[in-house]
């Protein structure tokens, strides 16, 4: 029973093109969310993250967008670049039970940007 | 700064035997965590461990267990190895124990463990 959900297993998108990755949720109790690249032979790596009390996050290129009622959140990357290439992961975890059961992923989303 | 290091990189084991992984957390970092990911999947979450006591665990079976030192690194030990045990093994570590902003979990390069 996956609680976080990464349907598309790829993305292919142009070099300077926006780059919209998506994730879905089942548990209401997730209350902040996290992205995580990740390259080959390497741990993921903190992208960006967001609250459950925000609608939107930015971070220089990178904008994380939450919905509540539909449980989906989405990562936006404007405009992409070839080092974007990586797979990403979403993550979701419940602070108000302290955090001690860790972040919950979704399988990941490869992303590949197209010179 | 030195990131979240782990060792070793890769391990071959056969089944039924143990094998004992290694992480050392990033400096000012009292806590860590294991995460278990198999091809294709995500990380799962295997421990949570802040100031040497474990503060969560995730759905896996007693043969998995962890400890953490005084010096902040951790343990991750797994007995009767089975096939399924083949993963890479990651280890993260924070500033304290949870999350949330401001303490968000570092991950290290993690250690592949094949199974025979």
């Amino acid at each position: 029973d996956q609680q976080v959900k990464q349907n598309s297993p790829s993305l292919s998108v142009q070099e300077g093109r926006i780059s919209i990755l998506n994730c879905d949720y089942t548990n209401s109790m997730f209350d902040y969310f996290l992205w995580y690249k990740k390259y080959p032979a390497e741990g993921p790596t903190f992208l960006i993250s967001i609250s459950s009390i925000k609608d939107k996050n930015e971070d220089g290129r990178f904008t994380v967008f939450l919905n509540k009622s539909a449980k989906h959140l989405s990562l936006h990357i404007v405009p992409s670049q070839p080092g974007d290439s990586a797979v990403y992961f979403c993550a979701a975890s419940r602070l108000t039970g302290g955090g001690a059961d860790g972040l919950t992923f979704g399988k990941g989303t490869h992303l590949i940007i197209q010179p | 700064d030195a990131g979240v290091t782990q060792s070793p990189t890769h391990l071959i084991k056969t089944r039924g035997q143990q094998v004992t992984l290694r992480c050392s957390p990033i400096s000012g970092h009292k806590s860590v965590s294991w995460y278990q990911q198999v091809l294709g999947q995500g990380p799962q979450f295997i421990f949570q461990y802040y100031e040497k006591e474990e503060r969560g665990r995730g759905n896996f079976p007693d043969r998995f267990s962890a400890r953490q030192f005084p010096n902040y690194s951790s343990e991750l030990n797994v007995n009767a190895l089975l096939l399924g045990d083949s993963a890479l093994y990651l280890c993260a570590s924070s500033l304290v124990a949870g999350g949330g902003p401001y303490n968000e979990q570092f991950f290290g390069p993690g250690t592949r463990l094949t199974v025979l």
